[in-house]
């Protein structure tokens, strides 16, 4: 089945403390991207990659670092997460660029910063 | 230039009755119009997609009208039903290879029945 998976799905930490949320797509997708959702405010672009070992910011990159080592995987890292990161975050890959290519996404993942 | 605003924010419609809900653009590059809809735990998917060289696109209850000269597009659910119940995000981007989807805030659409 075509997917994109994230894990974890829900996640409770604490200020500071490190954090990893994978994302993994298994249709060979080139174009990979990390979102935040936010009431009110809708879906907003964190870090985008074109391809392997390519990746640039979004609208909101800030707090945030990604990497593209693989073609099916893009993780999204916090160092030093705070409060206003809490978030619902998706993953999203497409097969050239999000337009005007299908976005597919992931299932979310829930983070809370306390 | 780069905002798509989107609304209403929140919408209730009778079953059977029309949902409307309008986005609004600036940045006349742009020349790909998505719809995504998002239901409860779920991540967004894809419902339709319009290029600005038609004026409406159909699949199935879901219409997108789009008017170019005013930089509008809207999505029209006929007949709508309690299924249709779910977060809707109207869409804005380009061809340009690295260009985002620009997303509006969502509107929220409640089909009682």
């Amino acid at each position: 089945e075509a997917q994109v998976t994230q894990n974890p799905r829900y996640l409770i930490t604490v200020t500071g403390k490190k954090l990893t949320v994978t994302c993994s797509q298994n249709m060979n997708h080139e174009y990979m991207s990390w979102y935040r959702q936010d009431p009110g405010l809708g879906l907003r672009q964190i870090y985008y990659s074109m391809n392997v070992e390519v990746t640039d910011k979004g609208d909101v990159p800030e707090g945030y670092k990604v990497s593209r080592k693989e073609k099916r995987n893009f993780p999204l890292i916090l160092e030093s997460p705070s409060p206003n990161q809490t978030s619902l975050y998706f993953c999203a890959s497409s097969s050239s660029g999000p337009t005007p290519h299908e976005q597919y996404f992931g299932p979310g993942t829930r983070l809370t910063v306390t | 230039q780069q905002q798509v605003k989107q609304s209403p924010q929140s919408l209730i419609v009778q079953k059977g009755g029309i949902s409307i809900i309008n986005c609004a653009y600036e940045n006349t590059a742009f020349d790909y119009f998505p719809w995504y809809q998002q239901f409860p735990g779920k991540g967004p998917a894809l419902l339709i997609a319009i290029r600005p060289d038609v004026s409406e696109k159909k699949e199935g209850r879901f219409t997108i009208s789009f008017n170019k000269s005013a930089k509008q597009f809207s999505l029209h659910i006929m007949d709508s039903q309690p299924g249709d119940s779910a977060t809707y995000f109207c869409a804005a981007g380009t061809n340009q290879a690295g260009t985002a989807l620009i997303f509006g805030k969502g509107t929220t659409l409640s089909v009682s029945s």
